[in-house]
Order: C-alpha cells, then structure tokens, then sequence
C-alpha cells in the first residue's frame, strides 16, 4: 500500500497561489492520486485526480512528477472558504479491495486575510 | 452531498446499548462505505460494499456491523457501544470498478457516554 506524507499545517493569505505536496515514494504502476478538502463538520469533498504529469479544473491544478514519487496541488488565488483540511490519496485503478483506501492525516490550511 | 444522507446528524446515547446509524443514497452508486473519524485525524475505513450482496471490513470493523438492504442504503450497527467509539462518521457512495471519487455525506456525531 502506497503511504503518503503531507505537511501537518499551513498558513497562506488571501489572493496567493498555495501549493501543497504529497509524497508517496511506494506509488505503484496502477495508482492514482487523488485530493479531497473537508471543511468542520462536512464529510470529504473531491477536488482533482490524475495519474501523470499536469491536470486541471476550475477548482485546481495537479503537477505529478516523471518518477510519481510526490505530487502537489496548486489553489491559485486562494479565498478565506479555502481554508480547510487537504488530504492526498494513493490508490490502484481498479481497486478490488477498498482497504487499499487510505486516508492519512492531511494539510490544514489556514488562509488569513 | 446531499445525494448522500446520513441519519440521524447527531446522537448522544449510553455504553452498551444497540446504535444504528443510516446512510441513503441517490447517486445510483453501487459501492458505499463507512468511516470513523476522531478529532484531528483522518478517516479510518470501517466496513465497505460493492454490491448489494458484497460486505467487507476495513481497517477498524471491530466493534461494529453492517447491513446492505439495498443498492441506496447501508447502515452500521454498534451492538454495544463503548465509550471510545465517540467519533463523527462518515457514509460515501463511488461509482463504477476503477479508482472513482468518492461522495461523503455530511455526517453523524455519535456520543458515547
């Protein structure tokens, strides 16, 4: 199973661009990444998910690395309702068992204006 | 999400008496899943289902029990509930058999006194 490690904690202001790595240096070749943001009292929301090099929305963007052995979030522009917890993911594609799922602790970020 | 609904939000009761709590779906989803989550710390799986007819632990299914009664609905038990079982769970529905988001609903603050 792919272990991530983010940063516990980070600070920002409003109208940065914030940039949040995660490492996963046992990625395997069939593992996605996957980000989610949970604000107090709501359950996990999705942001973005890739497996390779850059990926974009509206909300996003993610940068994956030749080796996948981390990858970053970048928020452009980032608002007081960003602020909140960010949790990486590493899974299989075709996950036929979901204990493969994990949730590590994740970024809180704080945005300060 | 309100796609996903959890019942009830909250629910303060004694060590050792029987919980339920419920989890509803609209998205058509055939997977759903139940986690555990303690202040400060992510999200431990506790039991999953891909199917009506499929139910698997997770990380953290000591303790509790789960029942798929159809494809919307997967509710968990505590049969006896004890103190450290205290947390804010979460019910989440994905779709399909490849690495899909997962979509959380909004919670259950369970109290065990």
């Amino acid at each position: 199973l792919a272990k991530t490690t983010q940063p516990i904690s980070m600070d920002s202001y409003e109208g940065q661009e914030v940039n949040i790595t995660c490492s996963h240096n046992n990625i395997a070749t069939n593992d996605y990444i996957t980000w989610y943001q949970q604000f107090p009292s709501q359950g996990p929301r999705f942001i973005i998910q890739g497996y390779k090099t850059k990926v974009t929305n509206e909300v996003a963007s993610l940068f994956i690395p030749a080796d996948r052995k981390s990858s970053t979030l970048s928020l452009p522009r980032v608002s007081l309702s960003d602020t909140a917890v960010y949790y990486c993911l590493v899974g299989p594609i075709n996950y036929s068992s979901a204990s493969k799922i994990i949730f590590g602790s994740g970024t809180r970020l704080s945005i300060r204006p | 999400d309100a796609d996903v609904t959890q019942t009830p939000r909250n629910r303060i009761t004694k060590t050792g008496k029987r919980i339920m709590l419920e989890c509803s779906q609209t998205k058509g989803h055939d997977r759903m899943y139940w986690y555990r989550q303690d202040p400060g710390l992510g999200l431990r799986l506790i039991y999953y289902s891909f199917d009506v007819k499929d139910i698997n632990k997770g990380e953290i299914s000591d303790g509790y029990s789960v029942s798929r009664q159809a494809q919307a609905k997967f509710s968990l038990s505590l049969e006896s509930a004890i103190p450290n079982q205290t947390a804010l769970y979460f019910c989440a529905t994905s779709a399909g058999t490849t690495n899909q988001p997962q979509h959380f609903g909004d919670g259950t603050r369970l109290s065990i006194l």
